[in-house]
Protein backbone atom coordinates (compact mmCIF):
# COMPACT_ATOMS: atom_id res chain seq x y z
CA UNK A 1 0.00 0.00 0.00
CA UNK A 2 0.94 3.61 -1.20
CA UNK A 3 2.05 5.77 1.99
CA UNK A 4 1.74 9.43 2.12
CA UNK A 5 4.34 11.92 3.74
CA UNK A 6 3.76 15.31 5.54
CA UNK A 7 6.00 17.03 7.65
CA UNK A 8 4.98 15.80 11.25
CA UNK A 9 5.00 19.38 12.60
CA UNK A 10 5.38 23.10 11.60
CA UNK A 11 5.08 26.54 12.98
CA UNK A 12 3.74 29.81 12.17
CA UNK A 13 3.70 33.11 12.89
CA UNK A 14 0.44 34.94 12.86
CA UNK A 15 -0.14 36.56 10.17
CA UNK A 16 2.55 34.75 7.93
CA UNK A 17 2.75 32.47 5.71
CA UNK A 18 3.12 28.66 5.76
CA UNK A 19 3.23 25.86 3.19
CA UNK A 20 1.85 22.13 4.43
CA UNK A 21 3.07 19.35 1.46
CA UNK A 22 1.96 15.42 1.03
CA UNK A 23 3.84 13.26 -0.88
CA UNK A 24 3.14 9.79 -2.12
CA UNK A 25 5.77 6.37 -1.98
CA UNK A 26 4.53 6.04 -5.43
CA UNK A 27 6.19 8.80 -6.85
CA UNK A 28 4.87 12.64 -8.28
CA UNK A 29 1.66 13.90 -6.36
CA UNK A 30 -0.78 14.79 -9.96
CA UNK A 31 -4.22 15.81 -9.86
CA UNK A 32 -5.32 12.86 -10.52
CA UNK A 33 -4.90 11.72 -7.09
CA UNK A 34 -7.44 14.17 -6.26
CA UNK A 35 -5.73 15.46 -2.91
CA UNK A 36 -8.13 16.67 0.00
CA UNK A 37 -7.11 18.89 2.76
CA UNK A 38 -8.76 18.11 6.22
CA UNK A 39 -8.19 19.92 9.38
CA UNK A 40 -9.02 18.32 12.83
CA UNK A 41 -8.72 21.00 16.28
CA UNK A 42 -8.27 19.50 19.67
CA UNK A 43 -11.34 17.41 20.24
CA UNK A 44 -13.41 18.28 17.46
CA UNK A 45 -14.39 15.97 14.57
CA UNK A 46 -13.00 16.68 11.25
CA UNK A 47 -13.73 18.93 8.85
CA UNK A 48 -12.43 18.80 5.06
CA UNK A 49 -11.19 22.59 3.80
CA UNK A 50 -9.82 21.80 -0.17
CA UNK A 51 -11.16 19.01 -2.54
CA UNK A 52 -9.79 17.79 -5.77
CA UNK A 53 -6.77 19.79 -5.23
CA UNK A 54 -7.89 23.16 -5.07
CA UNK A 55 -11.80 23.53 -4.33
CA UNK A 56 -12.93 25.14 -1.29
CA UNK A 57 -16.47 24.35 0.68
CA UNK A 58 -18.40 27.06 2.15
CA UNK A 59 -16.50 27.39 5.65
CA UNK A 60 -13.18 26.77 4.12
CA UNK A 61 -11.38 30.31 4.49
CA UNK A 62 -9.93 32.38 2.17
CA UNK A 63 -6.94 32.17 3.37
CA UNK A 64 -6.64 28.54 2.52
CA UNK A 65 -5.31 27.41 -0.80
CA UNK A 66 -4.59 24.44 -2.01
CA UNK A 67 -2.48 22.87 -5.22
CA UNK A 68 -0.14 20.16 -6.90
CA UNK A 69 4.05 21.73 -6.85
CA UNK A 70 6.90 19.81 -7.70
CA UNK A 71 5.35 16.51 -7.41
CA UNK A 72 3.60 17.22 -4.20
CA UNK A 73 0.20 18.34 -3.09
CA UNK A 74 0.54 21.34 -0.99
CA UNK A 75 -1.52 23.64 1.42
CA UNK A 76 -0.68 26.90 1.92
CA UNK A 77 -2.29 29.69 4.78
CA UNK A 78 -1.76 32.91 4.27
CA UNK A 79 -2.34 35.06 7.08
CA UNK A 80 -2.44 32.88 9.69
CA UNK A 81 -4.64 33.13 12.37
CA UNK A 82 -4.31 31.15 16.01
CA UNK A 83 -7.50 29.67 15.32
CA UNK A 84 -5.58 27.62 12.51
CA UNK A 85 -3.58 26.29 14.93
CA UNK A 86 -4.76 22.39 14.32
CA UNK A 87 -3.71 18.96 12.66
CA UNK A 88 -3.75 18.76 9.08
CA UNK A 89 -4.08 15.48 7.23
CA UNK A 90 -3.80 15.19 3.52
CA UNK A 91 -5.26 12.03 1.33
CA UNK A 92 -4.83 10.86 -2.31
CA UNK A 93 -6.54 8.02 -4.24
CA UNK A 94 -4.54 5.81 -5.80
CA UNK A 95 -6.65 4.40 -9.15
CA UNK A 96 -9.72 5.00 -8.10
CA UNK A 97 -10.03 2.56 -5.68
CA UNK A 98 -7.85 3.12 -2.68
CA UNK A 99 -7.95 6.41 -0.47
CA UNK A 100 -4.74 6.76 1.74
CA UNK A 101 -4.53 9.48 4.90
CA UNK A 102 -1.07 11.35 5.45
CA UNK A 103 0.71 10.75 8.67
CA UNK A 104 -0.69 14.55 9.67
CA UNK A 105 1.00 17.64 10.27
CA UNK A 106 0.64 19.78 13.64
CA UNK A 107 0.65 23.22 12.69
CA UNK A 108 1.80 25.81 15.71
CA UNK A 109 0.70 29.48 15.25
CA UNK A 110 3.17 31.25 17.46
CA UNK B 1 -27.03 22.27 6.38
CA UNK B 2 -25.46 19.08 6.04
CA UNK B 3 -26.05 16.51 8.96
CA UNK B 4 -24.22 13.03 9.89
CA UNK B 5 -24.72 11.58 13.14
CA UNK B 6 -23.04 8.18 13.63
CA UNK B 7 -24.63 5.90 16.22
CA UNK B 8 -24.06 2.26 17.49
CA UNK B 9 -20.54 2.64 18.65
CA UNK B 10 -19.60 0.44 22.06
CA UNK B 11 -16.99 -1.79 23.66
CA UNK B 12 -16.94 -5.67 22.02
CA UNK B 13 -14.60 -8.43 22.60
CA UNK B 14 -12.12 -9.60 19.96
CA UNK B 15 -13.68 -11.60 17.09
CA UNK B 16 -16.69 -9.82 17.64
CA UNK B 17 -19.09 -7.96 16.17
CA UNK B 18 -20.45 -4.49 15.53
CA UNK B 19 -22.86 -2.82 13.40
CA UNK B 20 -22.33 1.01 13.30
CA UNK B 21 -25.07 3.70 11.33
CA UNK B 22 -24.84 6.93 10.21
CA UNK B 23 -27.77 9.15 9.55
CA UNK B 24 -27.83 12.01 7.23
CA UNK B 25 -29.71 14.74 6.53
CA UNK B 26 -29.32 18.13 4.32
CA UNK B 27 -27.70 17.29 1.13
CA UNK B 28 -28.54 14.50 -1.73
CA UNK B 29 -27.81 11.57 0.00
CA UNK B 30 -28.62 9.27 -3.34
CA UNK B 31 -25.93 10.89 -5.17
CA UNK B 32 -23.32 11.10 -2.39
CA UNK B 33 -20.06 8.54 -1.90
CA UNK B 34 -19.82 7.42 1.55
CA UNK B 35 -16.92 7.02 3.62
CA UNK B 36 -15.94 5.71 6.97
CA UNK B 37 -12.89 6.66 8.44
CA UNK B 38 -11.64 5.94 11.84
CA UNK B 39 -9.00 7.25 14.77
CA UNK B 40 -7.41 5.30 17.38
CA UNK B 41 -6.83 7.15 20.32
CA UNK B 42 -3.77 9.56 19.86
CA UNK B 43 -3.69 9.04 16.04
CA UNK B 44 -3.97 10.02 12.80
CA UNK B 45 -7.21 9.45 11.00
CA UNK B 46 -6.82 6.56 8.47
CA UNK B 47 -9.63 5.89 6.01
CA UNK B 48 -11.86 2.33 6.03
CA UNK B 49 -13.91 2.38 3.30
CA UNK B 50 -16.50 3.76 1.12
CA UNK B 51 -19.25 3.01 -0.89
CA UNK B 52 -19.92 4.93 -4.00
CA UNK B 53 -23.87 6.25 -5.29
CA UNK B 54 -25.95 3.46 -6.89
CA UNK B 55 -26.07 5.53 -10.18
CA UNK B 56 -22.28 4.99 -10.08
CA UNK B 57 -22.25 1.35 -9.38
CA UNK B 58 -23.22 1.43 -5.18
CA UNK B 59 -19.61 -0.28 -5.63
CA UNK B 60 -17.19 -0.48 -2.12
CA UNK B 61 -13.76 -0.05 -1.53
CA UNK B 62 -11.84 -0.90 1.88
CA UNK B 63 -8.68 -0.54 3.41
CA UNK B 64 -6.37 -3.72 3.33
CA UNK B 65 -6.40 -3.86 7.07
CA UNK B 66 -10.33 -4.41 6.92
CA UNK B 67 -10.90 -6.06 3.69
CA UNK B 68 -12.84 -9.02 3.87
CA UNK B 69 -14.18 -8.14 7.63
CA UNK B 70 -16.00 -4.85 7.51
CA UNK B 71 -18.82 -4.47 4.89
CA UNK B 72 -20.41 -0.86 3.81
CA UNK B 73 -23.64 -0.75 2.91
CA UNK B 74 -26.64 1.86 1.97
CA UNK B 75 -29.80 2.59 2.20
CA UNK B 76 -31.05 5.34 0.21
CA UNK B 77 -34.58 5.06 1.40
CA UNK B 78 -33.55 6.01 4.50
CA UNK B 79 -30.47 8.04 4.17
CA UNK B 80 -28.00 5.81 6.08
CA UNK B 81 -24.89 4.14 5.30
CA UNK B 82 -23.98 1.18 7.62
CA UNK B 83 -20.45 -0.45 8.68
CA UNK B 84 -20.92 -3.94 9.35
CA UNK B 85 -17.66 -4.90 11.53
CA UNK B 86 -16.77 -8.44 12.05
CA UNK B 87 -13.58 -10.62 13.74
CA UNK B 88 -13.07 -7.39 15.33
CA UNK B 89 -9.39 -6.85 16.53
CA UNK B 90 -7.93 -5.08 19.52
CA UNK B 91 -6.16 -2.71 16.79
CA UNK B 92 -9.84 -1.92 15.77
CA UNK B 93 -10.60 0.19 18.58
CA UNK B 94 -10.68 3.29 17.24
CA UNK B 95 -12.97 6.72 16.94
CA UNK B 96 -15.30 5.72 13.83
CA UNK B 97 -16.17 8.82 11.46
CA UNK B 98 -18.69 8.58 8.75
CA UNK B 99 -18.03 11.30 5.81
CA UNK B 100 -19.40 12.81 2.45
CA UNK B 101 -19.12 16.90 2.17
CA UNK B 102 -19.04 17.33 5.68
CA UNK B 103 -18.06 14.92 8.94
CA UNK B 104 -19.94 13.69 11.79
CA UNK B 105 -18.92 13.71 15.27
CA UNK B 106 -18.28 9.97 15.28
CA UNK B 107 -18.66 6.72 17.69
CA UNK B 108 -16.38 5.05 19.97
CA UNK B 109 -15.75 1.43 19.11
CA UNK B 110 -13.15 -0.51 21.68
CA UNK B 111 -12.19 -3.93 21.04
CA UNK B 112 -11.00 -5.62 24.25
CA UNK B 113 -11.14 -8.73 26.82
Amino acid sequence: QAVVTQEPSLTVSPGGTVTLTCGSSTGAVTSGHYPYWVQQKPGQAPRTLIYDTNNKHSWTPARFSGSVLGGKAALTLSGAQPEDEADYYCLLSYSGAVVVFGGGTKLTVL
Amino acid sequence: EEQLVESGGGSVKPGGSLRLSCATSGFSFSNAWMSWVRQAPGKGLEWVGRIKSKTEGGTTDYAAPVKGRFTISRDDSKNMVYLQMDSLKTEDTAVYYCAAVGWGQGTLVTVSS
